[in-house]
């Protein structure tokens, strides 16, 4: 099993391009999420995903955009970037079983916006 | 809201020497869960230890180990025996369950000492 795959690794944009950060997984896991990692501020919840065709705003979800028409898919958009979009971001997923509660994490793309 | 503090935002250690990463957290929840994520260079987030807030003993694996104090909302991590892999971001996390939301403290940059 891969786990969770984000492309790409690392990007730069200018500012004002979009740019869809791609996130999948291939362990069937029911809830998904993106986090941004910032210096300082650790990680921080953009949006979620309880399972396909549902997905809600976590802490700081202006400027993002996302969908789930999959299972295993759950793409982060940028519509408008902007240098404050500079930042690490990583996807998760995990599933929900009792006793089980950790998240598996991408290995995170870095974004720079010009 | 519930918040996580991590007050160490540097730390170093011996190779072989113990160290203790501090964390606290706020929140009117009884039942939760409390996790410590390390993130090493590669920028890879692996899970570490984790607790359930209705266990009353604490956490072990291998070398690492945790110090729950739920009326204080206290919530510590130790490495024994530190090793020079060890170096790496540590991040204490927050859960309630069935949100699949985490909470993430700011991070604790520990460095091992050859």
């Amino acid at each position: 099993n891969a786990g969770v795959t984000q492309t790409p690794k690392f990007q730069v944009l200018k500012t004002g391009q979009s740019m869809t950060l791609q996130c999948a997984q291939d362990m069937n896991h029911e809830y998904m999420s993106w986090y941004r990692q910032d210096p300082g501020m650790g990680l921080r919840l953009i949006h979620y995903s309880v399972g396909a065709g549902i997905t809600d705003q976590g802490e700081v979800p202006n400027g993002y955009n996302v969908s789930r028409s999959t299972t295993e898919d759950f793409p982060l958009r940028l519509l408008s970037a902007a240098p404050s979009q500079t930042s690490v971001y990583f996807c998760a997923s995990s599933y929900s079983s009792s006793g089980n509660t950790e998240a598996f994490f991408g290995q995170g793309t870095r974004l720079t916006v010009v | 809201a519930q918040t996580v503090t991590q007050s160490q935002p540097e730390m170093s250690v011996q190779e072989a020497e113990t160290v203790t990463l501090s964390c606290t957290y706020d929140t009117s929840e009884n039942n939760y869960y409390l996790f410590w994520y390390k993130q090493p260079p590669s920028r890879q987030m692996i899970l570490v230890i984790r607790q359930e807030a209705y266990k009353q003993q604490n956490a072990t694996e291998n070398r690492f180990s945790v110090n729950f104090q739920k009326a204080a909302k206290s919530f510590s991590l130790k490495i024994s025996d530190s090793q020079l892999g060890d170096t790496a971001m540590y991040f204490c996390a927050f859960m309630i369950p069935g949100t699949y939301k985490y909470i993430f403290g700011t991070g604790t940059r520990l460095k091992v000492l050859a």
